[in-house]
Protein backbone atom coordinates (compact mmCIF):
# COMPACT_ATOMS: atom_id res chain seq x y z
CA UNK A 1 0.00 0.00 0.00
CA UNK A 2 1.27 3.52 -1.02
CA UNK A 3 1.38 5.37 2.01
CA UNK A 4 2.81 8.20 3.84
CA UNK A 5 3.01 8.73 7.33
CA UNK A 6 4.07 12.28 9.43
CA UNK A 7 5.32 12.80 12.47
CA UNK A 8 7.28 15.46 14.57
CA UNK A 9 4.79 17.98 15.58
CA UNK A 10 3.42 19.81 18.27
CA UNK A 11 3.85 23.14 20.65
CA UNK A 12 6.78 25.18 20.04
CA UNK A 13 7.10 28.52 21.39
CA UNK A 14 7.50 31.49 19.25
CA UNK A 15 10.64 31.73 17.36
CA UNK A 16 11.34 28.61 18.06
CA UNK A 17 12.36 24.93 16.12
CA UNK A 18 10.83 21.73 14.91
CA UNK A 19 11.68 18.75 12.42
CA UNK A 20 8.85 17.34 10.49
CA UNK A 21 9.25 14.05 8.75
CA UNK A 22 7.54 12.13 6.62
CA UNK A 23 8.19 8.14 6.17
CA UNK A 24 7.34 7.05 2.57
CA UNK A 25 6.59 3.47 1.66
CA UNK A 26 4.82 1.23 -1.01
CA UNK A 27 6.33 2.93 -3.82
CA UNK A 28 10.37 3.86 -5.11
CA UNK A 29 10.54 7.14 -3.07
CA UNK A 30 13.56 8.16 -5.05
CA UNK A 31 11.87 8.21 -7.82
CA UNK A 32 9.45 10.76 -6.79
CA UNK A 33 9.17 14.38 -6.13
CA UNK A 34 7.77 15.94 -3.13
CA UNK A 35 6.20 18.30 -1.54
CA UNK A 36 4.75 19.99 2.25
CA UNK A 37 1.24 21.22 2.29
CA UNK A 38 0.17 23.51 4.95
CA UNK A 39 -4.04 24.15 6.15
CA UNK A 40 -3.91 26.65 9.16
CA UNK A 41 -7.03 25.84 11.43
CA UNK A 42 -10.78 27.01 9.99
CA UNK A 43 -8.65 27.78 6.20
CA UNK A 44 -7.57 26.53 3.31
CA UNK A 45 -4.37 24.40 1.42
CA UNK A 46 -1.45 26.22 1.18
CA UNK A 47 1.72 24.94 -0.45
CA UNK A 48 4.86 25.38 1.63
CA UNK A 49 7.82 23.52 -0.42
CA UNK A 50 8.93 21.28 -3.23
CA UNK A 51 12.00 19.30 -3.52
CA UNK A 52 12.94 17.15 -6.48
CA UNK A 53 13.79 13.18 -6.43
CA UNK A 54 17.74 14.10 -6.32
CA UNK A 55 17.15 17.37 -4.52
CA UNK A 56 18.64 19.16 -7.14
CA UNK A 57 15.65 21.25 -7.07
CA UNK A 58 14.25 22.89 -4.36
CA UNK A 59 11.24 25.73 -3.94
CA UNK A 60 9.77 27.71 -1.08
CA UNK A 61 6.33 29.93 -0.93
CA UNK A 62 7.32 33.51 -0.44
CA UNK A 63 5.88 33.29 3.07
CA UNK A 64 8.06 30.59 4.50
CA UNK A 65 11.53 31.21 2.09
CA UNK A 66 14.79 31.57 4.54
CA UNK A 67 13.16 30.14 7.91
CA UNK A 68 11.79 26.59 6.73
CA UNK A 69 13.63 23.97 4.55
CA UNK A 70 12.81 21.19 3.22
CA UNK A 71 15.88 18.07 2.39
CA UNK A 72 15.06 14.25 1.42
CA UNK A 73 17.24 10.81 2.63
CA UNK A 74 16.39 8.38 -0.33
CA UNK A 75 17.99 5.91 1.56
CA UNK A 76 15.52 5.84 4.68
CA UNK A 77 12.60 6.98 2.42
CA UNK A 78 11.99 9.91 4.31
CA UNK A 79 10.96 13.62 3.39
CA UNK A 80 11.90 16.20 6.10
CA UNK A 81 10.67 20.02 7.09
CA UNK A 82 13.29 21.89 9.45
CA UNK A 83 11.34 24.85 10.73
CA UNK A 84 12.94 27.96 12.88
CA UNK A 85 12.21 31.25 13.43
CA UNK A 86 8.46 29.64 14.09
CA UNK A 87 5.60 32.34 14.15
CA UNK A 88 1.95 31.85 14.92
CA UNK A 89 1.07 32.11 11.25
CA UNK A 90 2.95 28.96 10.82
CA UNK A 91 0.25 27.50 13.10
CA UNK A 92 -1.36 24.88 10.94
CA UNK A 93 -1.29 21.06 9.55
CA UNK A 94 1.31 20.07 7.70
CA UNK A 95 0.93 17.31 4.95
CA UNK A 96 3.44 15.87 2.66
CA UNK A 97 2.32 15.52 -0.66
CA UNK A 98 3.83 12.98 -3.55
CA UNK A 99 4.64 15.19 -6.42
CA UNK A 100 2.90 13.71 -9.92
CA UNK A 101 4.53 15.61 -12.92
CA UNK A 102 2.19 15.95 -16.72
CA UNK A 103 2.99 18.25 -19.27
CA UNK A 104 0.48 20.87 -18.07
CA UNK A 105 2.27 20.91 -14.88
CA UNK A 106 2.54 19.20 -11.36
CA UNK A 107 0.02 17.86 -9.01
CA UNK A 108 -0.60 15.98 -5.80
CA UNK A 109 -1.42 12.24 -5.74
CA UNK A 110 -1.06 10.87 -2.46
CA UNK A 111 -1.29 12.85 1.08
CA UNK A 112 -0.42 11.60 4.53
CA UNK A 113 -2.46 12.34 6.89
CA UNK A 114 -0.49 15.38 8.40
CA UNK A 115 0.90 16.57 11.67
CA UNK A 116 0.33 19.35 13.88
CA UNK A 117 2.05 22.23 14.43
CA UNK A 118 1.21 24.95 17.07
CA UNK A 119 3.71 28.11 17.44
CA UNK A 120 1.94 29.78 20.96
CA UNK A 121 3.86 31.04 24.23
CA UNK B 1 -6.09 35.89 -0.81
CA UNK B 2 -5.90 32.59 -2.72
CA UNK B 3 -3.70 33.03 -6.30
CA UNK B 4 -6.91 31.14 -7.58
CA UNK B 5 -10.24 32.14 -6.90
CA UNK B 6 -13.08 29.72 -5.71
CA UNK B 7 -16.77 30.68 -4.32
CA UNK B 8 -16.71 29.66 -0.63
CA UNK B 9 -19.78 27.72 -1.01
CA UNK B 10 -22.17 25.98 -3.12
CA UNK B 11 -25.01 23.44 -2.11
CA UNK B 12 -27.23 21.21 -3.68
CA UNK B 13 -30.21 18.86 -2.92
CA UNK B 14 -29.41 14.92 -3.45
CA UNK B 15 -29.60 14.08 -7.39
CA UNK B 16 -28.76 17.65 -8.47
CA UNK B 17 -25.53 18.67 -10.41
CA UNK B 18 -23.36 21.62 -8.86
CA UNK B 19 -20.61 23.03 -10.32
CA UNK B 20 -17.91 24.78 -8.58
CA UNK B 21 -15.52 27.34 -10.65
CA UNK B 22 -11.81 28.16 -10.26
CA UNK B 23 -10.76 31.42 -11.59
CA UNK B 24 -7.04 32.09 -12.10
CA UNK B 25 -5.10 34.42 -14.33
CA UNK B 26 -2.03 34.49 -17.12
CA UNK B 27 0.54 33.33 -15.02
CA UNK B 28 -1.40 29.97 -14.06
CA UNK B 29 -4.53 29.05 -15.52
CA UNK B 30 -3.86 31.10 -18.35
CA UNK B 31 -0.71 29.99 -19.25
CA UNK B 32 -1.68 26.65 -20.45
CA UNK B 33 -1.04 24.66 -16.80
CA UNK B 34 -3.86 22.13 -15.76
CA UNK B 35 -6.14 22.42 -12.86
CA UNK B 36 -6.55 19.67 -10.52
CA UNK B 37 -8.72 19.02 -8.02
CA UNK B 38 -9.12 17.81 -4.49
CA UNK B 39 -11.70 16.68 -2.39
CA UNK B 40 -11.22 16.98 1.71
CA UNK B 41 -13.80 15.33 3.84
CA UNK B 42 -14.36 16.78 7.17
CA UNK B 43 -11.47 16.15 9.38
CA UNK B 44 -9.07 14.16 7.20
CA UNK B 45 -6.52 14.81 4.92
CA UNK B 46 -7.23 16.15 0.94
CA UNK B 47 -7.81 13.39 -1.61
CA UNK B 48 -7.19 13.90 -5.15
CA UNK B 49 -10.36 14.16 -7.33
CA UNK B 50 -9.36 15.28 -10.38
CA UNK B 51 -5.89 15.82 -12.41
CA UNK B 52 -4.87 17.45 -15.85
CA UNK B 53 -8.22 19.20 -15.43
CA UNK B 54 -10.39 16.47 -16.89
CA UNK B 55 -8.47 13.02 -15.51
CA UNK B 56 -10.27 11.36 -12.61
CA UNK B 57 -7.86 8.75 -10.61
CA UNK B 58 -8.89 5.37 -9.98
CA UNK B 59 -11.85 4.53 -7.92
CA UNK B 60 -13.31 8.21 -8.51
CA UNK B 61 -16.93 7.83 -9.67
CA UNK B 62 -18.00 9.16 -12.57
CA UNK B 63 -20.14 11.76 -11.12
CA UNK B 64 -17.01 14.01 -11.24
CA UNK B 65 -15.62 15.94 -13.70
CA UNK B 66 -13.57 19.00 -14.67
CA UNK B 67 -13.29 21.37 -17.81
CA UNK B 68 -10.96 24.44 -18.32
CA UNK B 69 -11.45 27.33 -20.64
CA UNK B 70 -9.38 30.18 -20.71
CA UNK B 71 -8.27 30.94 -17.11
CA UNK B 72 -10.73 29.60 -15.66
CA UNK B 73 -11.47 26.27 -14.92
CA UNK B 74 -15.02 23.95 -13.33
CA UNK B 75 -15.65 20.84 -10.98
CA UNK B 76 -19.17 19.39 -11.49
CA UNK B 77 -20.92 17.01 -9.40
CA UNK B 78 -23.57 14.83 -10.93
CA UNK B 79 -26.30 12.91 -8.98
CA UNK B 80 -25.15 14.46 -5.38
CA UNK B 81 -24.53 12.38 -2.53
CA UNK B 82 -24.64 13.19 0.74
CA UNK B 83 -21.43 11.55 1.20
CA UNK B 84 -19.93 13.96 -1.29
CA UNK B 85 -20.29 16.74 1.44
CA UNK B 86 -16.57 18.06 1.66
CA UNK B 87 -14.41 20.98 1.07
CA UNK B 88 -12.80 20.98 -2.64
CA UNK B 89 -9.70 22.95 -3.93
CA UNK B 90 -8.41 23.83 -7.12
CA UNK B 91 -4.68 23.80 -7.77
CA UNK B 92 -2.54 24.87 -10.62
CA UNK B 93 0.92 25.84 -10.98
CA UNK B 94 1.82 29.59 -11.13
CA UNK B 95 5.29 30.40 -13.10
CA UNK B 96 5.52 33.78 -11.51
CA UNK B 97 5.71 32.11 -7.48
CA UNK B 98 7.80 29.12 -9.22
CA UNK B 99 5.32 26.84 -7.01
CA UNK B 100 1.37 24.96 -6.84
CA UNK B 101 -0.88 27.42 -6.28
CA UNK B 102 -4.55 26.62 -4.73
CA UNK B 103 -7.67 27.90 -4.45
CA UNK B 104 -8.96 28.93 -1.06
CA UNK B 105 -11.68 25.94 -1.03
CA UNK B 106 -15.65 25.68 -1.50
CA UNK B 107 -17.48 23.87 0.89
CA UNK B 108 -20.06 21.52 -0.45
CA UNK B 109 -23.32 21.69 1.23
CA UNK B 110 -25.93 18.41 0.29
CA UNK B 111 -29.55 19.84 1.22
Amino acid sequence: EVQLVESGGGLVQPGGSLRLSCAASGFTFSSYEMNWVRQAPGKGLEWVSYISSSSSTIYYADSVKGRLTISRDNAKNSLYLQMNSLRAEDTAVYYCARDRVNPGGYYMDVWGKGTTVTVSS
Amino acid sequence: QSVLTQPPSVSGAPGQRVTISCTGSSSNIGAGYDVHWYQQLPGTAPKLLIYGNSNRPSGVPDRFSGSKSGTSASLSITGLQAEDEADYYCQSYDSSLSGSVFGGGTKLTVL
